[in-house]
């Protein structure tokens, strides 16, 4: 089982709807959980962080936490044809402290 | 303001070649990684350096060497190059001693190895 799971894609969702994007992680003692966009031929950048149990928004995007299921999404409301890349969702802590963990990322197309 | 910087950006080796890759941040940040980007694969971590004068292995360190040659640079060394070497390799650095998960990354290195 890898460390951090997310579904390759690609999504595709229509201009204005909400995109959902899931991952899963296996280390239950993990503490820190961040979603990275990777526009094709760039380098990928931070776009939300959760440290807690819950729901965290940030203009259109709204990421989720729940440790218990040992999962992570991210929400994209309102999606636009600039939000079409690939969504990395990365882990630290538990037995992997000092590095940040990636799953293998899932591609989202929004088309108009 | 540069952030991280990486060079060479592009890079076409023969089998057996060794190289380094270099990258150097402006942000005083502490901690300094080296990931390579494989299709299907997402980012895997090849050697990190938490604060000037450390450095450890990462999940994929073979043939691979790294320095840390002070608190803004950061080298990845290929010894000997295999084709199973060609990657995207992302440098990247954080502000924490240790990671916080706010990484920034260089723009990368495409490296082919024949």
């Amino acid at each position: 089982q890898k460390e951090v799971e997310q579904n390759s894609g690609p999504l595709s969702v229509p201009e204005g709807a909400i995109a959902s994007l899931n991952c899963t992680y296996s280390d239950r003692g993990s503490q820190s959980f961040f979603w990275y966009r990777q526009y094709s031929g760039k380098s990928p950048e931070l776009i939300m962080s959760i440290y807690s149990n819950g729901d965290k928004e940030d203009g259109r995007f709204t990421a989720q936490l729940n440790k218990a299921s040992q999962y992570v999404s991210l929400l994209i409301r309102d999606s636009q044809p600039s939000d079409s890349a690939t969504y990395l969702c990365a882990v630290a802590g538990g037995t992997s402290y000092g590095k940040l963990t990636f799953g293998q990322g899932t591609i989202l197309t929004v088309h108009p | 303001n540069a952030g991280v910087t990486q060079t060479p950006k592009f890079q076409v080796l023969k089998t057996g070649q060794s190289m380094t890759l270099q990258c150097a941040q402006d942000m005083n940040h502490n901690s300094m990684y080296w990931y390579r980007q494989d299709p299907g694969m997402g980012l895997r971590l090849i050697y990190y350096s938490a604060s000037e004068g450390t450095t450890d292995k990462g999940e994929v360190p073979n043939g691979y060497n790294v320095s840390r040659l002070n608190k803004r640079e950061f080298s990845l060394r290929l010894e000997s190059a295999a084709p199973s070497q060609t990657s995207v390799y992302f440098c990247a650095s954080s502000p924490g001693l240790g990671l916080t998960g706010e990484l920034f990354f260089g723009e990368g290195s495409r490296l082919t190895v024949l």
